[in-house]
């Protein structure tokens, strides 16, 4: 299989306590985005990677959360300090970005990392 | 910034149906639109897009046809399955400035069909 993977696929931490989740894009796959959704909600944009280039950050990314793509391929997302609100799923997508505005790669997602923050 | 809307559920249909699920959209310039699907226990999977105004996108049975005069990207099925029931979330695509490949998602719709 060659889809998006992630893991771990479950993390129970206590709080307090860092975490880190490990994305392996699709091969090829020059844009790396990760998403955080909780319970009864839809994903929230966290942050995205073109190759190896961090190119944005959400407000919702607090100085906890740090992500890296060392060598434009597998991504990590490491949150410090655990806190109860960080309990979400993590997910990632990634995609091919090819030409300009109007050409739409379709973004391919991960099954997800569940934090659980006890 | 750009918000997507969609109605709220849960929806319960029995087999053979005809389903629509609502989403409208706010967004600056021209987005895409997106259907994606979340079975239980999986991962979100792409269900059907739109790119521009009037384009409708389908697959597996399932229509949006994407309305730029009413902001609206509706998802409809005449026939349900029980297979169908799933999460359906709306999404867009901005086109320019920091939204520029970022999805903004709905809240999510479950769907639950009855044999």
């Amino acid at each position: 299989d060659t889809g998006v993977s992630q893991n771990p696929r479950h993390k129970i931490t206590k709080r307090g306590q860092n975490v880190t989740f490990r994305c392996d894009p699709i091969s090829e796959h020059n844009r790396l985005y990760w998403y955080r959704q909780t319970l009864g909600q839809g994903p929230e944009f966290l942050t995205y990677f073109q190759n190896e280039a961090q190119l944005e950050k959400s407000r919702l990314l607090s100085d906890r959360f740090s992500a890296e793509r060392p060598k434009g391929s597998f991504s990590t997302l490491e949150i410090q300090r655990t806190e109860q609100g960080d309990s979400a799923m993590y997910l990632c997508a990634s995609r091919r970005l090819a030409g300009g505005p109007g050409r739409t790669d379709t973004q391919y997602f991960g099954p997800g990392t569940r934090l659980t923050v006890l | 910034g750009d918000s997507v809307t969609q109605m709220e559920g849960p929806v319960t249909l029995s087999e053979e149906a005809f389903l629509t699920i609502n989403c409208t959209y706010t967004a600056t310039g021209y987005p895409s639109l997106f259907w994606y699907v979340q079975y239980p226990g999986e991962g979100l999977q792409l269900l059907l897009k739109a790119t521009k105004a009037d384009d409708k996108g389908s697959n597996k049975g399932f229509e949006a046809t994407y309305r730029k005069e009413t902001t609206s990207f509706h998802l409809e099925k005449g026939s349900v399955q029980v297979s169908d029931s799933a999460v359906y979330f709306c999404a867009l695509e901005g086109t320019g400035g920091t939204s520029y490949g970022k999805l903004t998602f709905g809240q999510g719709t479950i769907l639950t069909v009855h044999p």
